[in-house]
């Protein structure tokens, strides 16, 4: 089975910028895996950040950003805020059978 | 905006069955949306378990797939979840979610969570 991979970790300075992938364990993530983000804090539920590749949800600054870079998704995030200290998950489409596949998540440290 | 509430026993025995419901406000669960149950065990990251459609269709997690049903009520504008012969492994916080389906691929509306405890 496919696995979705995202860093286990990752830590910002204030005011920095931030990139987050997501990447397969076999193969290249493109625009057809339509990879999503969402952003979770301790004892919330998700919140859709970016959707199918590059479209930012409702109320999301514009200081987050999807893309494609090389064979991964990413996320990146410019200017970052103390707030932003957040757990992250990409998820992927797989196709029918699998449908999404969430990566493990990368845990956010701004400091 | 569409709200979705997960409702069920927050405590299940092994080997019994987890059944939770999600009731949908401010919208139609007849809409052209996809309705998702997600999971994720205490500290560990999310899993997708499945989804349906108002029109009944459904698509599951191939890892699950023996041991879950997902199935919507048009007439309560609910769905719901039921996982079988469960253990310790599916304690979790449950979560369900409208997927806005091929209009915004990976855009979901999540609940609030809800968690269930596998114990006897």
């Amino acid at each position: 089975q496919t696995v979705v991979t995202q860093e286990p970790s990752f830590s910002v300075s204030p005011g920095g910028t931030v990139t987050l992938t997501c990447g397969l364990s076999s193969g290249s993530v493109s625009t057809t895996y339509y990879p999503s983000w969402y952003q979770q804090t301790p004892g919330q539920a998700p919140r859709t950040l970016i959707y199918n590749t590059d479209t930012r949800s409702s109320g999301v600054p514009d200081r987050f950003s999807g893309s494609i870079l090389g064979n991964k998704a990413a996320l990146t995030i410019t200017g970052a805020q103390a707030d932003d200290e957040s757990d992250y998950y990409c998820v992927l489409y797989m196709g029918s059978g699998s449908n999404w596949v969430f990566g493990g998540g990368t845990k956010l440290t701004v400091l | 905006q569409v709200q979705l509430q997960e409702s069920g026993p927050g405590l299940v025995k092994p080997s019994g069955t987890l059944s939770l419901t999600c009731a949908v406000s401010g919208g139609s669960i007849s809409s052209s949306n996809w309705w998702s149950w997600v999971r994720q065990p205490p500290g560990k990251g999310l899993e997708w378990i499945g989804e349906v459609y108002y029109s009944g269709s459904t698509n599951y997690n191939p890892s699950l797939k023996s041991r879950v049903t997902i199935s919507v009520d048009k007439s309560k504008n609910q769905f719901s979840l039921k996982l079988s012969s469960v253990t310790a492994a599916d304690t979790a916080v449950y979560y369900c979610a409208r997927d806005a389906g091929t209009a915004a691929p990976g855009r979901f509306d999540w609940g609030q969570g809800t968690l269930v405890t596998v114990s006897s």
